[in-house]
Order: structure tokens, then sequence, then C-alpha cells
């Protein structure tokens, strides 16, 4: 089963801030990715973090706290179009293969 | 476009019956995932490539399940005597192994239907 935990869906308005949280077994990952996935569409690489801290792209930050097992994927000023499942992802060691959460639906609603 | 592509996009068969998917990954790519998504879940891995070496094979795989790369470019999926349970979304990613990070790219996957 998936040992990555992500609340299964979010709703909120355009331009509105939503943070989607990661917990994970302390048992644990080496650091977190982050993809989205729109309906019928292939997951698409959003950000990595390797090292705790906050790692800002535009619009979207993803933050990391591998003491506490912990991230998540900061998505400001909303745009319909990411009305999207959003994953995150550990990796047991740099450059290894990636174990997916169970995703995240975002609605953004007008 | 040099994206990862699959093929086919669809499959309907009938329990019993073989099936095989392709997947031609970005070219400069030496790493060639598998995983499988079912609806409302994310990605499952089944195994993985580093140029024609089956690195890791997920202990989840039967032994229906079979996997190749022989020239460590394009790679095939094969499920023999499938199932019901084995209707899923397959999806392969390709990536650049490099010291860093692993950043995966996708492709659109092949929908499989067993009835």
């Amino acid at each position: 089963g998936q040992s990555l935990e992500q609340p299964s869906e979010v709703t909120a308005v355009e331009g509105a801030i939503v943070q989607i949280n990661c917990t994970y077994q302390t048992s644990g990952f080496y650091g977190l990715s982050w993809y989205q996935q729109h309906d019928g569409g292939a997951p698409t690489f959003l950000s990595y973090n390797a090292l705790d801290g906050l790692e800002e792209t535009g619009r979207f930050s993803s933050f990391l706290s591998r003491s506490d097992s912990y991230g998540y994927l900061l998505l400001q000023e909303l745009q319909m179009k990411d009305s999207a499942s959003y994953f995150c992802a550990g990796d047991k060691a740099a450059g290894n293969k990636l174990t997916f959460g169970g995703g995240t639906r975002v609605l953004v609603k007008p | 476009d040099t994206g990862v592509s699959q093929d086919p996009r669809h499959k309907i068969t009938k329990r019993g019956q073989n099936v095989t998917f392709r997947c031609d990954p970005i070219s400069e790519h030496n790493r060639l995932y598998w995983y499988r998504q079912t609806l409302g879940q994310g990605p499952e891995f089944l195994t993985y490539f580093q140029n024609e070496a089956q690195l890791e094979k997920s202990r989840l795989l039967s032994d229906r399940f079979s996997a190749e790369r022989p020239k460590g470019s394009f790679s095939t999926l094969e499920i023999q005597r499938t199932e019901q349970g084995d209707s899923a979304m397959y999806l392969c990613a390709s990536s650049l192994r490099t010291s860093g990070s692993e950043k995966l790219f996708f492709g659109s996957g092949t929908q499989l239907s067993v009835l």
C-alpha cells in the first residue's frame, strides 16, 4: 500500500491559496517530489525537495521537513487551470524509484 | 515532439488473453519506468530499467507480467493470461540518471480494459 498520505480532495476559489500536505512513514524517504495530473493526462513534474526547507517555482512552492516526515505543496493565486490531481512522491535515495501518494484532487471554483 | 510515447492508447481484451504495450522514451534518457494507475489512486511502481538492464521489479508484480528493453531504447510490457484486476492505466516514464534528483517524464499511458 501507499506509505505517503495526502488529503483526498480540496476545493478553493480562484485567487485563493491552497496547501496540500504529505506525510510519510518515518522509515522514510530521501527527497520529495510533486507531480500534477489533469484528468485524462499524464503526470507532469512540478518540484523536488532534496533538502529541508522551501523551494519556490512561480506560483507553486514546495516544502520538506525530513525530521517531521512531512512536506507540502503550496498553490498560490489559484487559476481554473490548476484544477487537477497533485501527487507527492518519495525516493529512498537520490535518483531511486519514486513511490507515489494517493493524490489530492484540487477543484478550483470561480 | 520528443516526449515519451506509448502505444496503444487503449486496449480492450478478454480475460485470459495476452497483451503487449510499447513505450518509446525520450531518446537521450537512460532510465525507463513502468507504473500502473487505477482511478483515484497514485501511480504504482512496477519495474524500471537503466539502459537495457532491469534493475528492480515490484514484489507486487506477478509472474504473468514481463518487461523488456532489449537495446536500451524502447520497452515492452507484456501481460499474459490477463485478469479483470489487470484493468488499469499503464504509464511509462523516462528520465536521465544523474547524480541528483530524478525528474520523470511520463507518457500518456495505455488504458487496459479486461472484460
